[in-house]
């Protein structure tokens, strides 16, 4: 079974660019979030879809993220414009209802 | 009040020790996740608990739903355990995290 692809892996960008990441969860798994992990902190929920809706965004900073599920499968979260305290590690997973977590390798941001 | 808390926070042992960390949650759930995270490494799910027991080589974890309360369990620990053990809860859809374990095993 194929897992949950993240990428990039590893992104370096300048405060006030943009960067985009994507997630391509499991086949069939109806629920994806996407996390962001501070060195040293526990994962912050940023967003959670429930197939292409979103059923929790309250700590998604939407003046600068943004994120979408078209089609209730492959998800993009997108930073416009980077502040250096964005560095962090975006995590990806996805679940079916009540089934085990699967999460994506990450993505490494730094913003310099 | 945390709706998940976990404990220790911290807890350093010898090779060898059997290990319990504690995890316990205020909400209703469907499911309750253990999840391990090595430094600089990602996440890794080892259980999906919704009632009674499993065990996976060296790791048990028990829940009690009555109680609302969970335990992972590790046997005959090695240095490879070392990391942060988290303790999540999926709830009305959303997923609630503990704070999470840090385990050092020394050798």
């Amino acid at each position: 079974e194929a897992g949950v692809a993240q990428s990039p892996r590893y992104k370096i960008i300048e405060k006030r660019q943009s960067v985009a990441f994507w997630c391509n969860p499991i086949s069939g798994h109806a629920t994806l979030y996407w996390y962001q992990q501070i060195l040293g902190q526990g994962p912050k929920l940023l967003i959670q879809f429930q197939n292409n809706g979103v059923v929790d965004d309250s700590q998604l900073p939407k003046d600068r993220f943004s994120a979408e599920r078209l089609k209730g499968v492959d998800s993009t979260l997108k930073i416009q414009p980077a502040k250096l305290e964005d560095s962090a590690v975006y995590l990806c997973a996805s679940s079916l209802e009540g089934v085990k977590l699967f999460f994506g390798s990450g993505t490494q941001l730094s913003v310099l | 009040k945390n709706e998940v808390e976990q404990s220790p926070q911290n807890l350093t042992a010898q090779e060898g020790e059997f290990i319990t960390i504690n995890c316990s949650y205020s909400v209703g759930i469907s499911a309750l996740h253990w999840l391990q995270q090595h430094p600089g490494g990602g996440i890794v799910s080892l259980f999906m608990l919704s009632s009674g027991k499993k065990k996976h080589g060296r790791l048990i974890a028990t829940i009690n739903i009555q109680e609302k309360h969970s335990s992972l369990h590790i046997t005959a620990s090695h240095p490879r355990d070392s990391a942060v053990y988290i303790c999540a809860v999926s709830s009305n859809y959303q997923l609630i995290w503990g704070a999470g374990t840090k385990l050092i095993i020394k050798p």
